[in-house]
Formats: structure tokens, C-alpha cells, sequence
């Protein structure tokens, strides 16, 4: 079992619906929790990051962690059809330098 | 645009070769780490560095091998190369060692032919 799964999708919706990715993982010991979006053919970039549960709002896009249920969501209002890439959600420990990726959800915004 | 440059954007070799990818981090970040992205596994963590010492290894082969330079660039060396050593290599930097806020590169192409 990979420490951090996503459905690979592809997701496709209509321009300004809600999107709603998700992520589970099973280490226990993870304590920051990330998501990037990555373009085609581009490096992956930081949207946002998290530490312990929670909730934290960045313009359209809010990121939920649930520690309980090892649960971590993206939530993207309003999408855009600009929105549309592959989002990466990503955790370590305190003590840890390494990123676990999960292997990314391909999203596309139908205008 | 990240701030973290990565050279050169495509490389095409044969196997057994060896190849070299340079990486420039974002100015005053400290950390730099390297990353292999294949369809089939995903993002993997490869080596960090923090100013000048290796910090953390994750799954890099023994043929690859990774230094940093006193002015923080790092290399990537990439020896006695396979056909499954094609991918995207992307380094990222940050300037906490515990890359809390990691600003990727472009990403070097690798095709091994």
C-alpha cells in the first residue's frame, strides 16, 4: 500500500462547478499536508500547505485535513477552465525532510 | 516562474551513458532536492541536500549520485543509464531543511535510447 493515494481521475466538470479532490494516506506521523498543481510538461507548483487538521482558504481554493480518517481534501470554487492540470496532494512528518506524493489527479475544466 | 533553474530541459542519451543535470535554486534558499517523475511511479524522492551536506535519501539507485556546490547549485549524475531511467527530474529548493514551502524547477527530460 502506497502512504498516499489519490485517484489518478481523469475529472472532468464544467467551467464554475465546485471541484472536490481528495487524498487519503496511512501514516499516522504525517503532520504537514500539501497540494501542487502540476501543467503539462511543467514542475509541480505549491498551492498550499497545512499543518495538522483543519481548514485553510486561499482565494478559490480551500484545503481541508481530517487526522481521524487520514482524509485530505482540495476544494477549488468557481473552477476555471485554467484550472485544469494534474494536482499532486503531498505529506511528511515533523521530522522529516521527504515529501510522499500521491500519484495525482488529472483535472480538466470543460468551458 | 519558480525561481529554481534546471539545465538542460531535454537530454537524450544511450544506454550505459552517463549524464549530468544542473540545478540552481531560488537565491537564499539552503535545501535543494531531487525528485524522479515517472507515468508509472508517480513523484519519488530521490536526495537532499542542505547547504553543502547530503540531508535525507529516498529511493536513488546506487549508479545515481547528487553533490552541492558551495555557491548551492546542485548536480545530479546519472551513471551506466537504462532504458527505465527515462523520466522527468525535477529539483526544488526551500530555505528550511524541512520543506515545509518546496519551489519546483521546470525539470530536466531524460530519454534513454
Amino acid at each position: 500500500q502506497k502512504e498516499v493515494e489519490q485517484d489518478p481521475g481523469p475529472l472532468s466538470v464544467p467551467e464554475g462547478a465546485i471541484v472536490s479532490l481528495n487524498c487519503t494516506y496511512s501514516n499516522s506521523a504525517f503532520q504537514y499536508f500539501m497540494w501542487y498543481r502540476q501543467y503539462s510538461r511543467k514542475g509541480p507548483e505549491l498551492l498550499m500547505y497545512t499543518y495538522s487538521s483543519g481548514n485553510k482558504e486561499d482565494g478559490r481554493f480551500t484545503a481541508q485535513v481530517d487526522k481521524s480518517s487520514k482524509y485530505i481534501s482540495l476544494f477549488i470554487r468557481d473552477s476555471q477552465p485554467s484550472d485544469s492540470a494534474t494536482y499532486l496532494c503531498a505529506a511528511r512528518d515533523n521530522y522529516g525532510q521527504n515529501l510522499v506524493f500521491g500519484p495525482g489527479t488529472r483535472l480538466s475544466v470543460l468551458p | 516562474d519558480s525561481g529554481v533553474t534546471q539545465t538542460p530541459k531535454h537530454l537524450i542519451t544511450a544506454t550505459g551513458q552517463r549524464v549530468t543535470l544542473r540545478c540552481s535554486p531560488r537565491s537564499g534558499d539552503l535545501s535543494v532536492y531531487w525528485y524522479q517523475q515517472s507515468l508509472d511511479q508517480g513523484l519519488q524522492f530521490l536526495i537532499q541536500y542542505y547547504n553543502g551536506e547530503e540531508r535525507a535519501k529516498g529511493n536513488i539507485l546506487e549508479r545515481f549520485s547528487a553533490q552541492q556546490f558551495p555557491d548551492l547549485h546542485s548536480e545530479l549524475n546519472l551513471s551506466s543509464l537504462e532504458l527505465g531511467d527515462s523520466a522527468l527530474y525535477f529539483c526544488a529548493s526551500s530555505r528550511d531543511p524541512l520543506n515545509t514551502e518546496a519551489f519546483f524547477g521546470q525539470g530536466t527530460r531524460l530519454t534513454v535510447v
